[in-house]
C-alpha cells in the first residue's frame, strides 16, 4: 500500500532556482491537498484540487502554482525561489463524503532555499 | 472564515499521568473533527476523527476525544501516557459544506520519565 508518496524528500535551493514537488495517490482520491509547515504556524494550506482538471487557492497560494491533470498526481511548483519558502511541504489526498473522510498524507520534503 | 484554535504550544507531563489537549474552532452549522498526530521526521497519521452520531470517539491507542456543540471544542484526552506518545498534535476541522481541512497550531507532547 503506497498511500500518498512525495519525492523528493530534501532539497536546497538557491534563491530565484524552480522546482517541482511531486506528489502521487494510489487511492484513487478526488481531493488532493498541499500544506507547509512552520515551527508553530500548524499546517497552512497552499493549493488544492477537488478533481482532475481543478485547481483552487488555499491560505498561502503566493509563489507557488499546482496543476491536476490526472486523478493520481498533485504537483507543486515554485517558480523563483525565496527564503520565505523555506518550510515542510506536506501532500494530502482524501474522499470527504460520509464515514469515508479522512485526509492521508505523504511523508513530506524539507525545502531550504539559501 | 473557519478557525481552529489549540489553546497550548507545548504540553509536559510525566509517564502514567492523565493528559488533556484542548481544541476549540469556530462555530459553524456542521463540522466534522479530527486529531492527527505527527512523531518527529514523519508525516501526520489519523488518531480519531468525530463525523457523526456518539460524541465521544475513541483510538486504537487509548486517546479519546469529545465533541462539545455548545462549547464548540474537541479535546483530547488520555488517562494515562506512555513515552511512545510524545509527538505533536495537531486538531483539524471541515466545515460543513466546504472542500478543505483547516488545521489548528498543533500542541507539542513531551512525556518525561
Amino acid at each position: 500500500n503506497a498511500g500518498v508518496t512525495q519525492t523528493p524528500k530534501f532539497r536546497i535551493l538557491k534563491i530565484g532556482q524552480s522546482m517541482t514537488l511531486q506528489c502521487t495517490q494510489d487511492m484513487n482520491h478526488n481531493y488532493m491537498y498541499w500544506y507547509r509547515q512552520d515551527p508553530g504556524m500548524g499546517l497552512k494550506l497552499i493549493y488544492y484540487s477537488v478533481g482532475a482538471g481543478i485547481t483552487d487557492k488555499g491560505e498561502v497560494p503566493n509563489g507557488y502554482n499546482v496543476s491536476r491533470s490526472t486523478t493520481e498526481d498533485f504537483p507543486l511548483r515554485l517558480e523563483l525561489a525565496a527564503p520565505s519558502q523555506t518550510s515542510v511541504y506536506f501532500c494530502a489526498s482524501s474522499f470527504l463524503t460520509g464515514l469515508n473522510t479522512e485526509a492521508f498524507f505523504g511523508q513530506g520534503t524539507r525545502l531550504t532555499v539559501v | 472564515a473557519q478557525s481552529v484554535t489549540q489553546l497550548d504550544s507545548q504540553v509536559p507531563v510525566f509517564e502514567e499521568a492523565p493528559v488533556e489537549l484542548r481544541c476549540n474552532y469556530s462555530s459553524s452549522v456542521s463540522v466534522y473533527l479530527f486529531w492527527y498526530v505527527q512523531y518527529p521526521n514523519q508525516g501526520l497519521q489519523l488518531l480519531l476523527k468525530y463525523l457523526s452520531g456518539s460524541t465521544l470517539v475513541k483510538s486504537i491507542n487509548g486517546f479519546e476525544a469529545e465533541f462539545n456543540k455548545s462549547q464548540t471544542s474537541f479535546h483530547l484526552r488520555k488517562p494515562s501516557v506512555h513515552i511512545s506518545d510524545t509527538a505533536e498534535y495537531f486538531c483539524a476541522v471541515i466545515p460543513g459544506g466546504a472542500q478543505k481541512l483547516v488545521f489548528g497550531q498543533g500542541t507539542r507532547l513531551t512525556i518525561n520519565p
